[in-house]
């Protein structure tokens, strides 16, 4: 299948500061890519859809500001937590489906970032 | 909105048999794809399986298969010869045939026991 790398794997950065996350799609063009958090012991929840070219749409309730979003090739999407706190601190997943394919294509998943803020 | 519900947060199943996995939507749609994900230690999303809702015909890969019943919007995942490295969690998802996003349920922590 094709490969989502994600980096870091884990950063642990101090509270105020900023911490970008890459999402990079090896072996295919991704036109768009998903970015998900997940707090211990729970599920994936979408925090915003990115699309290449374009303004990523956020969740209800995800701060555009804090969280923001750049995806400026076909192959990169990053994550920018700005100004990071304590309550930042998740385990961050990005998800990229192959461009110019149906919906029907899943999408593949990265390893995951896990970001502690301290 | 759709949810997706995992009614199970943990399983346990002895190594070499069956067990089942339950996972309900409520979706107002006639077209949506529906997924099962493993997550071990790891923490790598692996695709187990996926089923269209158009296909009445249930989705099977190797050991694992499911149970699709799109009236009573229920997609439960059945996994045989249970083997010590299927202990995981493992998600449900939801996913619109017109919309990008994805939907998970709140998963299920599966313990395969030798």
């Amino acid at each position: 299948g094709a490969v989502v790398s994600q980096h870091p794997s884990w950063v642990i950065c101090k509270s105020g500061t900023s911490v970008k996350i890459e999402c990079r799609s090896l072996d295919f063009q991704a036109t768009t890519m998903f970015w998900y958090r997940q707090f211990p012991k729970q599920s994936l929840m979408l925090m915003a859809t990115s699309n290449e070219g374009s303004k990523a749409t956020y969740e209800q309730g995800v701060e555009k500001d804090k969280f923001l979003i750049n995806h400026a090739s076909l192959t990169l999407s990053t994550l920018t937590v700005t100004s990071a706190h304590p309550e930042d601190s998740s385990f961050y997943i990005c998800s990229a489906r192959p461009g110019g394919t149906g919906l029907d294509t899943e999408a593949f998943f990265g390893q995951g970032t896990r970001l502690t803020v301290v | 909105a759709q949810t997706v519900t995992q009614s199970q947060p943990e399983m346990s199943v002895q190594e070499a048999e069956t067990v089942t996995l339950s996972c309900t939507y409520d979706t107002s749609e006639s077209d949506y794809y529906l997924f099962w994900y493993k997550q071990p230690p790891s923490r790598q999303m692996i695709l187990v399986i996926r089923q269209e809702a158009y296909k009445q015909q249930n989705a099977t890969e190797n050991r694992f298969s499911v149970n699709f019943q799109k009236a009573a919007k229920s997609f439960s995942l059945k996994i045989s010869d249970s083997q010590l490295g299927d202990a995981a969690m493992y998600f449900c998802a939801y996913r619109s045939a017109w919309l990008d996003d994805m939907r998970f349920g709140a998963g299920t922590r599966l313990t395969v026991k030798p």
